[in-house]
């Protein structure tokens, strides 16, 4: 079955270093997600991205986040400048619609900054 | 806006026994819902989602989940509990209109005594 896959599962990072973080969707797959859970917390939604563009996106997606898809099959998420809270789970997703197609979560990339 | 509030952080059952995991939501529009699981070291996997047909759903690996507007409920359950199930489980609901932004309960860790 197709996969959502992060790279890496695991980023440390210095405080005020910019993070690239990697997601390969699923190939027909047409809307694209990033979600972050903290240690403890809630997953939360980070932005959704269709056509080559955001579609929606939390107050958590400040300026500091950008996402990108560079090629027909990477969708990246940088965050520009990290902070000691952005430390987190971050899960890419993918699904065939925007409608209830389900959505198709990567493992993660668990994000360490210190 | 929604919300979802799932009863119990950690539950605990002996194998063969009967899983109900609790989930309540708030939506102020009939809301699509969804569970999902989180195996160790793995990507959220979707189990179920109610989507406006059938008030029970069927899922994965003989789950199922009730959805009763009444109780703004959507708890899940299993009849009988095998080792394997071990895992934590997501509440999710999301507005039909709002493009798969999913709002996520806390979680509910499911350990199953041998």
């Amino acid at each position: 079955e197709p996969e959502v896959t992060q790279t890496p599962s695991h980023q440390v990072t210095q405080m005020g270093q910019e993070v690239i973080l990697r997601c390969v969707p699923i190939s027909n797959h047409l809307y694209f997600y990033w979600y972050r859970q903290i240690l403890g917390q809630k997953v939360e939604f980070l932005v959704s991205f269709y056509n080559n563009e955001i579609s929606e996106k939390s107050e958590i997606f400040d300026d500091q986040f950008s996402v990108e898809r560079p090629d027909g099959s990477n969708f990246t998420l940088k965050i520009r400048s990290t902070k000691l809270e952005d430390s987190a789970m971050y899960f890419c997703a993918s699904s065939e619609a925007g409608d209830n197609s389900p959505l198709h979560f990567g493992n993660g990339t668990r994000l360490t900054v210190t | 806006a929604q919300s979802v509030t799932q009863l119990g952080s950690h539950v605990s059952v002996s194998e063969g026994a009967l899983v109900l995991l609790r989930c309540n939501y708030s939506s102020s529009v009939p809301p699509y819902l969804f569970w999902y699981v989180q195996y160790p070291n793995q990507g959220l996997q979707l189990l179920l989602k109610y989507t406006s047909a059938a008030t029970l759903v069927k899922g994965i690996n003989g789950f199922e989940a009730e959805f009763k507007k009444s109780e703004t409920s959507f708890h899940l359950t299993k009849p009988s509990a095998h080792m394997s199930d071990a895992a934590e489980y997501f509440c999710a609901v999301s507005d039909p209109q709002g493009a798969q932004k999913l709002v996520f309960g806390q979680g509910t860790r499911l350990t199953i005594n041998p």
